[in-house]
C-alpha cells in the first residue's frame, strides 16, 4: 500500500517568512495529493490539492508543487501569519487517502 | 449543508463496554471513511465505503472493531469490548469519490478507562 513520509515534524518561523513542508510517497499509481490544516482540537480541513497531471498549483499565499519522477510534493506558505500556526498533513491517494505524520507549524509574531 | 455530522462529540466509557460512534455524511457524497487519530500513530484509515459497500477494512485493528453503513446517510463504528488503547479521536469523512478531497466531521473523542 501507499506510504507517505512528511518532513519536518516541527517548523518554527517568524511572521512574514516562508514555510515549506515536504512529502514523499511510495506508490507511483497515486494521482491525488491534498494538504490539510488542523487547528488544535478541530477537524482537518482541506486547504489545497493537486493531481498528478499538474506540476504546480497556487491559491493566494499557499502553493503546492509535485515532482512525479521523484515522487515528492511540497507545500509552500508565503508571508506567514500567526493564524497559519497549526498542524499540516499531506496525503497521497490511489483510491484512498494515506496521510503523512504531520508538521506542527508555529508562526511567531 | 451541515457538513459531516458525528456523534457523540465525547465519550468516556469503562474498559469492556461496547461503544458505538455515529456518522452522517454530506448528502450526495458516495464515499465514507473512518479514521482514527492518535499522537503516536497519526491519522489511520480504519475502513471506507463506496455506495454503502465496504471496500477496504484492512485498517480495522482487530475483530473488536466493526463498521456498518445501512444506507447512504448513516454509518456506525462499533468497538466491543473496548480497551484503554482504543482511546483516540475518531473521525468520519465523506467525499464525492474515494479519490477526491474529503470533508471531515468534528470527530468523537473516545476515552476508555
Amino acid at each position: 500500500g501507499e506510504n507517505v513520509e512528511q518532513h519536518p515534524s516541527t517548523l518554527s518561523v517568524q511572521e512574514g517568512d516562508s514555510a515549506v513542508i515536504k512529502c514523499t510517497y511510495s506508490d507511483s499509481a497515486s494521482n491525488y495529493f491534498p494538504w490539510y490544516k488542523q487547528e488544535l482540537g478541530k477537524r482537518p480541513q482541506l486547504i489545497i490539492d493537486i493531481r498528478s497531471n499538474v506540476g504546480e498549483k497556487k491559491d493566494q499565499r499557499i502553493a503546492v508543487t509535485l515532482n512525479k519522477t521523484a515522487k515528492h510534493f511540497s507545500l509552500h506558505i508565503t508571508e506567514t501569519q500567526p493564524e497559519d500556526s497549526a498542524v499540516y498533513f499531506c496525503a497521497g491517494s490511489y483510491g484512498k487517502l494515506t496521510f503523512g505524520q504531520g508538521t506542527i507549524l508555529t508562526v511567531h509574531p | 449543508d451541515a457538513g459531516v455530522i458525528q456523534s457523540p462529540r465525547h465519550e468516556v466509557t469503562e474498559m469492556g463496554q461496547e461503544v458505538t460512534l455515529r456518522c452522517k455524511p454530506i448528502s450526495g457524497h458516495n464515499s465514507l471513511f473512518w479514521y482514527r487519530q492518535t499522537m503516536m500513530r497519526g491519522l489511520e484509515l480504519l475502513i471506507y465505503f463506496n455506495n454503502n459497500v465496504p471496500i477496504d477494512d484492512s485498517g480495522m485493528p482487530e475483530d473488536r472493531f466493526s463498521a456498518k453503513m445501512p444506507n447512504a446517510s448513516f454509518s456506525t463504528l462499533k468497538i466491543q469490548p473496548s480497551e484503554p488503547r482504543d482511546s483516540a479521536v475518531y473521525f468520519c469523512a465523506s467525499s464525492t469519490s474515494s479519490n477526491y478531497g474529503y470533508t471531515f466531521g468534528s470527530g468523537t473523542r473516545l476515552t476508555v478507562v
